[in-house]
């Protein structure tokens, strides 16, 4: 993942709209996609995951698109309510170097009530 | 609460001392991981277990950083002499171990300040 320092990319909604958190990830050989979700003071938390044989994958109110041509990850909430406010995370592991999940920057979202 | 559990939750220590952190994983959860994460950053990869086997460190971890997980269970981190460039989130996950590509389940974190 590509470092931002202190200033994370930020995304403001307004409630009840919906968000699209976008993430570039950078190796080929990743085969296995994750978003988690963190909230202020706690561990990342999983949201919902992909593995590289698809494209789409939809959750409650999430969707993940996997876009391998570019290298591209993308979540997706639906009518984005006040308790989505957190840092999400993408996250890939590779099928070679162990089981270990690397994690991407954040994006933060804010929602506005 | 994800079953993980971490601590302390919050250490401050001067410079040159040395600190240890605990975690206790989910009981069934075979691979036990420990990251770091600083402000504004993703968490970073440190190490992780399979039961009480040490498979991987990351070149990040330096020789002051040491890792423990005995009898397959409870895993301890240790950071001797500590410097202020240590303080960080210091996060342990856990998962089933049972596939290649699992989903990881995050404690809250031992927040480390070095003065």
């Amino acid at each position: 993942g590509e470092s931002v320092g202190l200033h994370l990319p930020t995304l403001s909604v307004q409630e009840g709209d919906n968000s699209i958190i976008n993430c570039a990830y950078s190796n080929s050989a990743s085969d296995y996609f994750i978003w988690y979700k963190q909230e202020s003071g706690k561990g990342p938390q999983f949201i919902i995951d992909i593995r590289s044989n698809m494209d789409k994958r939809q959750g409650q109110r999430v969707t993940v698109l996997l876009n391998k041509t570019v290298k591209h990850l993308s979540l997706q909430i639906a009518a984005t309510q006040p308790g989505d406010s957190a840092v999400y995370f993408c996250a890939e592991n590779m099928k070679t170097g162990g089981f270990k999940t690397i994690f991407g920057a954040g994006t933060r979202l804010f929602v506005k009530a | 609460d994800t079953g993980v559990s971490q601590d302390p939750r919050h250490k401050i220590t001067k410079r040159g001392q040395n600190v240890t952190f605990r975690c206790d994983p989910i009981s069934e959860h075979n691979r036990l991981y420990w990251y770091r994460q600083t402000l504004g950053q993703g968490p970073e990869f440190l190490t992780y277990f399979q039961n009480e086997a040490q498979l991987e460190k990351s070149r990040l971890l330096s020789d002051r950083f040491s890792a423990e997980r005995p009898k397959g269970s409870f895993s301890t981190l240790e950071i001797q002499r500590t410097e202020q460039g240590d303080s960080a989130m210091y996060l342990c996950a856990s998962s089933l171990g049972a596939g290649e590509n699992e989903k990881l389940f995050f404690g809250s974190g031992t927040q480390l300040s070095v003065l």
